[in-house]
């Protein structure tokens, strides 16, 4: 099986920078994805690692270390508008490949 | 279409009563998933189909719950017997690709609600 921590929720100012840490414990690792939801809305993919290391894309930047079992989402440059649950995702190799397990989500506020 | 989209939006339903809930995938997207989100949680899965073909069904609660996809595009699932933990928000996904591991586009999904 598969389990997946991070934050239940957290608080930035905005104009700030965040860091949204996620562990995870799986079975024939495949990837790690970061999605973004707004309340009452579809999530939206924001990063795919399948490598260590860091990927950046914009304001927003992912980072994964496979032995650790550790990713973080990195927002820069924080707006109100990126006040969401931030959703870490693992898909494993093998059977079931196909399918994401996610965690529960981080609720970040951001605050003026 | 541009997007994924899910109907309906809400759905209050009376325990006991059957529930369709409509996914239409982008045009020509391959994988289909289905994944239940109760409140405050994350998306779990329920179902995946290649075309077609459901090729995984182990998430689904239920025998009560029941998915198709007979034309290879549009999806229903279906929950019969409707029970309160049921209620939650019920997303659809597509993936141009054969497993969408390289990622979903997910629909806005259905909320639904069992009283």
């Amino acid at each position: 099986g598969q389990n997946i921590d991070q934050p239940t929720e957290m608080t930035a100012t905005e104009g700030a920078i965040v860091q949204i840490n996620c562990t995870y414990q799986t079975s024939g690792f495949n990837g790690l994805f970061w999605y973004q939801q707004h309340a009452g809305e579809a999530p939206t993919f924001l990063s795919y690692n399948v490598l260590d290391g860091l990927e950046e894309k914009g304001r927003f930047s992912s980072f994964l270390s496979r032995s650790k079992g550790y990713s973080y989402l990195l927002l820069k440059e924080l707006q109100m508008k990126d006040s969401a649950s931030y959703l870490c995702a693992v898909s494993q190799s093998g059977a079931g490949s196909y399918q994401l397990t996610f965690g529960k989500g981080t609720k970040l506020s951001v605050i003026p | 279409g541009a997007g994924v989209s899910q109907s309906p939006r809400y759905k209050v339903a009376k325990r006991g009563q059957d529930v369709a809930l409509r996914c239409d995938p982008i045009s020509g997207h391959v994988s289909l998933f289905w994944y239940q989100q109760a409140l405050g949680q994350g998306p779990e899965f329920l179902t995946y189909f290649q075309n077609e073909a459901q090729l995984d069904k182990s998430g689904l609660p239920s025998d009560r719950f029941f998915a198709e996809r007979p034309e290879g595009s549009v999806s229903t699932l279906k929950i019969q017997r409707t029970q309160q933990e049921d209620s939650a928000v019920y997303l659809c996904a597509s993936s141009l690709e054969v497993g969408g591991w390289y990622g979903y586009t997910f629909g806005s999904g259905t909320r639904l609600t069992v009283v």
